[in-house]
């Protein structure tokens, strides 16, 4: 059972505008989201993380967004540029007995056109 | 100056084989780390040790056999391949057990034939 949710597979956009990339999870007990980002052919490549304490956490042109009473966290990349043309991986943990257990959801494909 | 390395990148072979993958990180981390990425690009772990310690092994058939010589190397053993073994396996580590932060390997992409 999925705890983490992607439900865009696929999302695009146009070089210099915002992408938005949205996930959902199930279970309460994530205290802790990553978002990673995976070109074709290497491994995923951490982006960047907020703690369950925060509402926002800024990294450049990376911003992730946490509503935790939606279960709700979200990606923005402003601007959008070519090289951000990946898969965007969402993933959580919880600060139990799961220590280092990351929970992944299936990801999105960004494609930016110029 | 590759943190996680993994050996072999592809990996061709015929059921009923048994086949070993390397991993090897040079980030001084404790934690280390087996997903697979499965057809449906789902990545779950596997296994997870910290400083050769198991720590987590999730639902996997002990066909898979992990080990870890040293901190830096965790291999992935796999004996009696099956079809349903073809996917993406990644190696990763965290600088310790309670760092939520991991970097990952390249991948080794399994095709059983």
């Amino acid at each position: 059972d999925q705890q983490v949710k992607q439900n865009s597979p696929s999302l695009s956009v146009q070089e210099g505008r915002i992408s938005i990339l949205n996930c959902d999870y199930t279970n309460s007990m994530f205290d802790y989201f990553l978002w990673y980002k995976k070109y074709p052919a290497e491994g995923p490549t951490f982006l960047i993380s907020i703690s369950s304490i925060k509402d926002k956490n800024e990294d450049g042109r990376f911003t992730v967004f946490l509503n935790k009473s939606a279960k709700h966290l979200s990606l923005h990349i402003v601007p959008s540029q070519p090289g951000d043309s990946a898969v965007y991986f969402c993933a959580a943990s919880a600060q139990d007995d799961s220590w280092g257990k990351l929970q992944f959801g299936a990801g999105t494909q960004v494609v930016v056109t110029p | 100056d590759t943190a996680v390395s993994q050996t072999p990148k592809y990996l061709v072979t015929q059921m009923g084989n048994d086949k070993s993958i390397k991993c090897e990180q040079n980030l001084g981390h404790d934690t280390m780390y087996w997903y697979k990425q499965d057809s449906k690009k789902f990545l779950k772990i596997m296994f997870s040790y910290n400083n050769k310690e198991l720590i987590i092994n999730e639902t996997v058939p002990n066909r898979f056999s992990p080990k870890s010589p040293d901190k830096a190397h965790l291999n992935l053993h796999i004996n009696s391949l099956e079809l349903g073994d073809s996917a993406v396996y990644f190696c990763a580590s965290s600088r310790d057990r309670g760092s939520e932060t991991q970097y990952f390997g390249p991948g080794t992409r399994l095709l059983v034939l």
